[in-house]
């Protein structure tokens, strides 16, 4: 079965600088995602991509972030000045419809931990 | 806006004990209900959903029952697996994006 992977599995960083989270959706999705669980809480949402642009982004997604699909198979995730709250595991996601709720499910990777010190 | 609850973990459980995770949510609109579930050193793979009011979903001997009246979403199996040991989300869809709850750890023993 076709799955969403991500690389690297573990990034550690120092505090203000920048890492790359890299993810390949499954080949025939359109909408891509990604969302962040910080340790012992839930599971959030950061943005959604489609057609080469984002088409929702949340609260938590601000200019330090950035997604980007620089050719057709990978989705990456930048994040400029790392900082210590940006710890937590992201998780990338793909989805054949925009409306995953009723007709497709999100394909969910293993996931990224990043590790900020 | 959106949110789940679910009830704190870890649950621990002997094997072929009866399990039930609880979630409520709150919701605007018709939305869908998901339960994920990761187990160690993996991704959220989809357990189940339903889409509306009163349907069950089910897999892998996992059900939950989507009861508008209650804004529940209850996950239930009537005999766990030591392999059933993993986190389960129950989640709420909406147009476009997944809420989460918080998780709730599942161990079993043998």
């Amino acid at each position: 079965e076709p799955e969403v992977t991500q690389t690297p599995s573990h990034q550690v960083t120092q505090m203000g600088q920048e890492v790359i989270l890299r993810c390949v959706p499954i080949s025939n999705h359109l909408y891509f995602y990604w969302y962040r669980q910080i340790l012992g809480q839930k599971v959030e949402f950061l943005v959604s991509f489609y057609n080469n642009e984002i088409s929702e982004k949340s609260e938590i997604f601000d200019d330090q972030f950035s997604v980007e699909r620089p050719d057709g198979s990978n989705f990456t995730l930048k994040i400029r000045s790392t900082k210590l709250e940006d710890s937590a595991m992201y998780f990338c996601a793909s989805s054949e419809v925009r409306t995953p709720a009723r007709y497709s499910p999100l394909h969910f990777g293993n996931g990224t931990r990043l590790t900020v010190t | 806006g959106d949110s789940v609850t679910q009830m704190e973990g870890p649950v621990t459980l002997s094997e072929e004990a009866f399990l039930t995770i609880n979630c409520t949510y709150t919701a605007t609109g018709y939305p869908s209900l998901f339960w994920y579930v990761q187990y160690p050193g993996e991704g959220l793979q989809l357990l189940l959903k339903a889409t509306k009011a009163d349907d069950k979903g089910s897999n892998k001997g996992f059900e939950a029952t989507y009861r508008k009246e209650t804004t529940s979403f209850h996950l239930e199996k009537g005999s766990v697996q030591v392999s059933d040991s993993a986190v389960y989300f129950c989640a709420l869809g909406g147009y476009s994006t997944l809420t989460f709850g918080k998780g709730t750890m599942l161990l079993v023993s043998p």
